[in-house]
Order: structure tokens, then C-alpha cells, then sequence
């Protein structure tokens, strides 16, 4: 099974901040690579798959990039509504997600 | 619009079963693989099961092969999971999810439902 690990597993930004989340694969996974955001008490919502493709409606704030094995999701300009936890999917396996919190 | 809405989560003893449901409408139900994706509470995503869209072809999480069973009904756009033998790791929220592509993409997510074993 490919291993997903995210770092950092927590992250302290303020509003206006560029953010970078890393998620690394176990192995070659060529661009198989989607984004979640999940705020608490709610479903994921898909941001970004194929490691760079925006889901319609995603803000261009949010882009993603990579292949192989390292990855990254950066946020250009943090708004209010998006703090919340952001996870990797690699297929069958997901990151064990990250913590986008307000400074 | 699309909607997923799950049912039949509660409080199990161990060893006991479960049933779940996912009533789907706003899409052509029977043109995409659907998926389960657990939660435990304050936890991670951990992906439970996926059916193909014609229901022939399946895939178990090794946590809960061997116990759980993924099925549709492409008539009513229903999709269950049975779930059995259950314990305590298996306490999560359960969603159930659109699945697309090659990428395995989770397009549509339900509001989930909480599966709790305890004695």
C-alpha cells in the first residue's frame, strides 16, 4: 500500500498569509494526487485532483503542484474561510491531514 | 443539485451489525463508482469501500475485509454497506461519497452517519 504523509500536521497562519502544505507518497505515483478541505462538522470538499487541476468553483487563491512523489497545496492569500483541515488522496489512501489554524 | 443523505448509523455492541444506506438523487446514479470514507471522531479520513457503477467490481479497506459488504441498487440509486462483526475502532463517522476516473475523486460527499460500538 503507498503511504500519503502531509507535513506539518498543523499550521498557524494569519489572514493574507502564503501557505504551503506538503504531501509526500511512498512511491511514484506519477499526478495522482487530489486535495480535501473539511471544516469541522462537515463532508470534504474536493479542491484539487491530478496534483494541479482546480475543481470547478475552487478559488484561484488555492493551486497545487507536483508528480512522482512530492507534492504541495499552497493558499496565495488566506481568507477568513479557510482555516479548516486539508488532506491528501492518493486513490485508496489519505494523508492524515492538516490543521490550518488562525494566528 | 446532488444530494447523498446516509442512514442507519447508532450504537452496537461488539459483535453486533449494522446496516447503512446512502439515498442519492440530482445525478445519473448508475454512471459512477460510489464509496464509503469512516472517520473517527477528531481523526483522519480512512477509506472503507468502493463499488463500480454496475456493481460488479468492489474494493475493501484490510481493516474491514471480511466483514463488511458494499452494494447498490442502480433502480432505487441506493447504495449500503452491511457492516458486521463490529468493534470499537470501527466508532467513526460514515459517508458516503461519488467516486470518478482513474484518480478515485470523492466529488460528492453525504453529511455522514455515526456508527458507535460500545458495550
Amino acid at each position: 500500500d503507498i503511504l500519503m504523509t502531509q507535513s506539518p500536521s498543523s499550521l498557524s497562519a494569519s489572514v493574507g498569509d502564503r501557505v504551503t502544505i506538503t504531501c509526500r507518497a511512498s512511491q511514484n505515483i506519477n499526478r495522482y494526487l487530489s486535495w480535501y478541505q473539511q471544516k469541522p462538522g462537515k463532508a470534504p470538499k474536493l479542491l484539487i485532483y491530478a496534483a494541479s487541476t482546480l475543481e470547478n468553483g475552487v478559488p484561484s487563491r488555492f493551486s497545487g503542484s507536483g508528480s512522482g512523489t512530492d507534492f504541495t497545496l499552497t493558499i496565495s492569500s488566506l481568507q477568513p474561510e479557510d482555516f479548516a483541515t486539508y488532506y491528501c488522496q492518493q486513490r485508496y489512501s489519505f494523508g492524515q491531514g492538516t490543521v490550518l489554524e488562525i494566528k | 443539485e446532488v444530494q447523498l443523505l446516509e442512514s442507519g448509523g447508532g450504537l452496537v455492541q461488539p459483535g453486533g451489525s449494522l446496516r447503512l444506506s446512502c439515498a442519492v438523487s440530482g445525478f445519473a446514479f448508475s454512471t459512477d463508482a460510489m464509496s464509503w470514507v469512516r472517520q473517527s471522531l477528531g481523526k483522519g479520513l480512512e477509506w472503507v469501500a468502493t463499488i463500480s457503477a454496475s456493481g460488479h467490481s468492489t474494493y475493501y479497506a484490510d481493516s474491514v475485509k471480511g466483514r463488511f459488504t458494499i452494494s447498490r441498487d442502480n433502480s432505487n440509486n441506493t447504495l449500503s454497506l452491511q457492516a458486521n462483526s463490529l468493534r470499537a475502532e470501527d466508532t467513526a463517522i460514515y459517508y458516503c461519497a461519488t467516486t470518478s476516473g482513474s484518480h478515485l475523486l470523492l466529488h460528492h460527499w453525504g453529511q455522514g452517519t455515526l456508527v458507535s460500538v460500545s458495550s
